[in-house]
């Protein structure tokens, strides 16, 4: 079966620093993975996902994401960290034969200035 | 990029009554969404996957006699929580999909139900 683990509960960064969301995996094939930012209050927003070919992602926002299938990985990284970045942010991994997707527990990001 | 919108965003019901929850695909045509519920401060859990036309796919453990999914037309499907009860407030999201197989989809903002 598949399932997200997100080892990460709460992050909190200075901003202008780097940043490093963890996720990792477990699915038999290749899965589809995505990141999804969710404002208080708010719905979803993807920010990239991973189908196939290259395992390096750029999103929106500045946030791109490496897919590593030896470790079964799929982490979420930004160079310099905004305010305004601060949300919740879900991994999520989908077969490729369905919408269905199953979500981490979230990691909540907290920025300082 | 396509837009979800949800409707109500947020409900105050008392226990007993029911409540109905809208989600709108409002510039593409959507085949399939999804609903989840997502308690404080945890992840999403998929309830049911709603096809157009047909009956929703309910997860194990949701009881579709108490959420009622509706998928009348390609860019409307109905949440109603019936007879509800305080345990079953909750914040309650849709998804749908942007195009078929894909994983690509798109969320509301969801709806924010408290039962009194």
């Amino acid at each position: 079966a598949q399932s997200v683990t997100q080892p990460d509960i709460h992050i909190t960064v200075s901003e202008g620093a780097s940043l490093e969301l963890r996720c990792n995996y477990s699915y038999g094939a290749t899965p589809y993975l995505f990141w999804y930012v969710q404002s208080p209050g708010q719905g979803l927003q993807l920010l990239l996902k991973y189908f196939s070919g290259d395992t390096l992602v750029q999103g929106i926002k500045g946030f791109e994401a490496e897919f590593k299938r030896s470790q079964s990985s799929f982490n979420l990284r930004k160079p310099s960290v905004h305010w305004s970045d601060a949300a919740e942010y879900f991994c999520a991994v989908g077969a490729g034969n369905t919408d269905k997707l199953i979500f981490g527990t979230g990691t909540r990001l907290q920025v300082f200035p | 990029g396509a837009v979800v919108s949800q409707h109500p965003s947020w409900v105050i019901c008392k226990s007993g009554t029911s409540v109905k929850i809208e989600c709108r695909s409002l510039d593409f045509q959507a085949t399939t969404m999804f609903w989840y519920r997502q308690f404080p401060k945890q992840s999403l859990m998929l309830m049911a996957t709603s096809n157009e036309g047909s009956k929703a796919t309910y997860e194990q453990g949701v009881e579709k006699d108490k959420f009622l999914i509706n998928h009348a037309s390609l860019t409307l499907s109905t949440l109603t929580v019936t007879s509800a009860h305080p345990e079953d407030s909750s914040f309650y999201i849709c998804s749908a999909s942007w195009r078929a197989n894909t994983g690509e989809l798109f969320f509301g903002e969801g709806s924010r139900l408290t039962v009194l």
